[in-house]
């Protein structure tokens, strides 16, 4: 079975601390995606990775970065956590010429 | 631009029926794929049912149906005979032409399913 996990389920912070996010994933799969999810909105994609090292921004990149030193892990980091940056935050990862992607837990994520 | 709408934040069943969830998109792309998603109150993403935009037949999985309308952009799921554990939020997702299997995710509907 394909496994993503989530280095936490919930967590809160405040305003202005650097706040990281890790992504682990178990099958070997290049593609991996970080999204947000708010109520009504759907999930919305920030960054992703196709390769180790490689990043594209997808439709909210702004306020966020992201490290991929390592094809399993996917890392989402907040520089400088704001209060619209409380949400939900869901991973994923995928294979090549594979649409269908496998998601993480999420980590509900508190800016206080 | 890629578009992926559900009109219909919420929707209740009675258990044992059948319920439609609406999804339609909006892309000039030939080739692209459609999926639907079950989230639970738990939180985690689960993959229900996919369809391609070449494929002839609707898909199928189980309970799960894909009622695909390609000249109307519609892709609804059918979930026949419901269950208690079908209550759920459901999204539904879009594979365009931005290549590397990115999604583009609607607004999802929240499904209650009733005893």
């Amino acid at each position: 079975d394909v496994k993503v996990t989530q280095s936490s389920r919930y967590l809160v912070k405040r305003t202005g601390e650097k706040v990281f996010l890790e992504c682990v994933q178990d099958m070997d799969h290049e593609n991996m995606f970080w999204y947000r999810q708010d109520p009504g909105l759907g999930l919305r994609l920030i960054y992703f990775s196709y390769d180790v090292k490689m990043k594209e921004k997808g439709d909210i990149p702004e306020g966020y970065s992201v490290s991929r030193e390592k094809k399993e892990r996917f890392s989402l980091i907040l520089e400088s956590a704001s209060t619209n940056q409380t949400s939900m935050y869901l991973c994923a990862s995928s294979a090549p010429h594979r649409d269908e992607q496998f998601f993480g837990p999420g980590t509900r994520l508190t800016v206080l | 631009a890629q578009k992926i709408t559900q009109t219909q934040p919420g929707m209740f069943v009675q258990e044992k029926e059948a319920v439609t969830l609406d999804c339609t998109y909006d892309t000039s792309d030939q080739s692209y794929g459609l999926f639907w998603y079950k989230q639970p109150s738990s939180g985690e993403m689960i993959f229900l049912i996919y369809q391609g935009s070449y494929d002839e037949q609707n898909a199928t999985e189980g309970r799960y149906s894909l009622n695909f309308q390609k000249a109307r952009k519609s892709a609804n799921l059918v979930i026949s005979a419901s269950q208690l554990g079908d209550s759920a939020m459901y999204f539904c997702a879009g594979s365009f032409s931005g290549g590397y299997n990115k999604l583009i995710f609607g607004a999802g509907t929240r499904l209650a399913v009733h005893p």
